[in-house]
């Protein structure tokens, strides 16, 4: 499985924007960008997915760069309540769809 | 529509015992994913269900972990002869019925059954 690579911390303040990186160079033609976060003491939850194009939602914004190489989850207005671990997964598409969950983006809100 | 649901939340076993785990997919939903997460660690796949079949157990323990999803009732995750390392989060995920060869779904979390070993 394709690897990716998140900083493990990242600190916002409230209301303003928060771009999470993620880079995953060896990502193959068929992968999916999926993002999902996890609250404290929660089970995981999905935000946004996409595979070439850029992506939004009600819940954010996914930018994905040209070559697929790197992409970034924006967080458009950061709330307390978006203090999580945030986890970039690649999904092949062919292999049974489990997630392979890294070490992922602590974020920290501040008011 | 409910959510998925996981029982119990919170589970205390003595070392030896068994523990059961149950989970309730999202109605309309056939496919069920359990993940374990170790105290500061991240999740770890373990199993992927359809009903009535196991369709990749590669994160599965060898010895001491078994899983099912029968035709009527919850998916169960079973673990006999608990030990402390056992000790962990446990979630499960459902997704619906997906398209021959299309696993970009989205998963749904449960709130997870923590597990206790003394």
């Amino acid at each position: 499985d394709a690897k990716t690579t998140q900083p493990n911390s990242m600190e916002s303040n409230e209301e303003e924007p928060v771009h999470l990186p993620c880079n995953h160079s060896t990502i193959s033609g068929t992968d999916y960008i999926h993002w999902y976060r996890q609250l404290p003491s929660q089970g995981p939850e999905y935000v946004i997915h996409g595979l070439t194009s850029n992506v939004n939602n009600r819940m954010a914004s996914l930018a994905i760069a040209e070559d697929r190489k790197s992409s970034t989850l924006i967080l458009h207005r950061a709330t307390l309540r978006d203090a999580a671990v945030y986890y970039c997964i690649l999904r092949d598409p062919f292999n049974t769809g489990k997630l392979i969950f890294g070490q992922g983006t602590t974020l920290q809100v501040k008011p | 529509n409910a959510g998925v649901m996981q029982n119990p939340r919170h589970l205390v076993r003595r070392r030896g015992q068994e523990a059961r785990l149950r989970c309730s997919p999202m109605k309309g939903h056939s496919h069920v994913y359990w993940y374990r997460q170790l105290p500061e660690e991240g999740l770890k796949f373990m199993v992927y269900l359809q009903k009535e079949n196991i369709i990749d157990e590669s994160g599965m323990p060898k010895e001491r972990f078994s899983a099912e999803f029968p035709k009527e009732g919850p998916s169960i995750l079973r673990i006999q002869q608990v030990v402390r390392g056992d000790s962990a989060a446990y979630f499960c995920a459902s997704s619906p019925m997906k398209l021959a060869g299309d696993f970009t779904d989205t998963q749904y979390f449960g709130p997870g059954t923590r597990l206790t070993v003394l």
